[in-house]
């Protein structure tokens, strides 16, 4: 069975300030992707990235950065400078492979950024 | 537009009343899901299908059920809904193979069932 945690259920910082959003994983399958996705307060997912589990890279997107560490089954999220529109929960999720497409969601982290 | 629509988007029903929530995508992608999202538990996938006649189950399949007639479509079915059903039903789209990049979610479907 696949699982994904995150640990955070909410939090609140301050505009400017940087914050770490942790999602850990655990899967049997040595080939699988991992998700985040964003939904505001609209309601809508919104897709933000996609990481196959053999390309360890972090990424960078704008004030947007990712940390996957397969020897710790984790792919943190870090926005750096944060924003009010950043406020949203946030979802990590695991998908495994081959050809057919069960995917696990965690329970998402609420972020709320202060003004 | 690329889109995967959801209809209703908002549904008051009462127990035992069958419903059908109908999900449509135009980028002609080979798999689809449906997925439920509760406060304090995230989404959990209800079904998926990998092709058109081919579907399975997620992680909280009972008390509905899907088909995939068509390459388009791919409905919810709630023969016989219960209050612990209300929820808010997402459909998503995804090409499979070297193009899939992400899942295209729907707009979301608000279910109340009393």
């Amino acid at each position: 069975a696949q699982k994904v945690t995150q640990a955070q259920t909410e939090i609140s910082v301050v505009e400017k300030e940087d914050v770490t959003l942790d999602c850990v994983y655990e899967t049997r399958d040595t080939t699988y992707y991992l998700f985040w996705y964003k939904q505001p307060p609209s309601g809508e997912l919104v897709f933000l990235i996609r990481r196959n589990s053999f390309d360890e890279q972090n990424e960078i997107s704008g004030r947007y950065s990712w940390n996957f560490q397969k020897s710790t089954s984790s792919f943190n999220f870090t926005i750096t400078a944060s924003q009010v529109v950043d406020s949203a929960v946030y979802f990590c999720a695991l998908e495994n492979s081959g050809g057919y497409q069960k995917v696990t969601f965690g329970i998402g982290t609420k972020l709320q950024v202060i003004p | 537009e690329a889109q995967v629509t959801q209809n209703p988007r908002y549904l008051i029903t009462v127990t035992g009343k069958k419903l059908t929530v109908t999900c449509s995508q135009n980028m002609n992608h080979e798999y689809m899901s449906w997925y439920r999202q509760d406060p304090g538990l995230g989404l959990r996938q209800i079904y998926y299908s990998m092709n058109v006649e081919v579907t399975d189950k997620g992680d909280v399949p009972e008390g509905y059920k899907v088909s995939r007639k068509e390459k388009r479509n791919f409905p919810l079915i709630l023969e016989s809904p219960s209050p612990n059903q209300t929820s808010l039903y997402f459909c998503a789209s995804s090409s499979s193979g070297a193009t899939y990049n992400e899942q295209f979610f729907g707009p979301g479907t608000r279910l109340t069932v009393l």
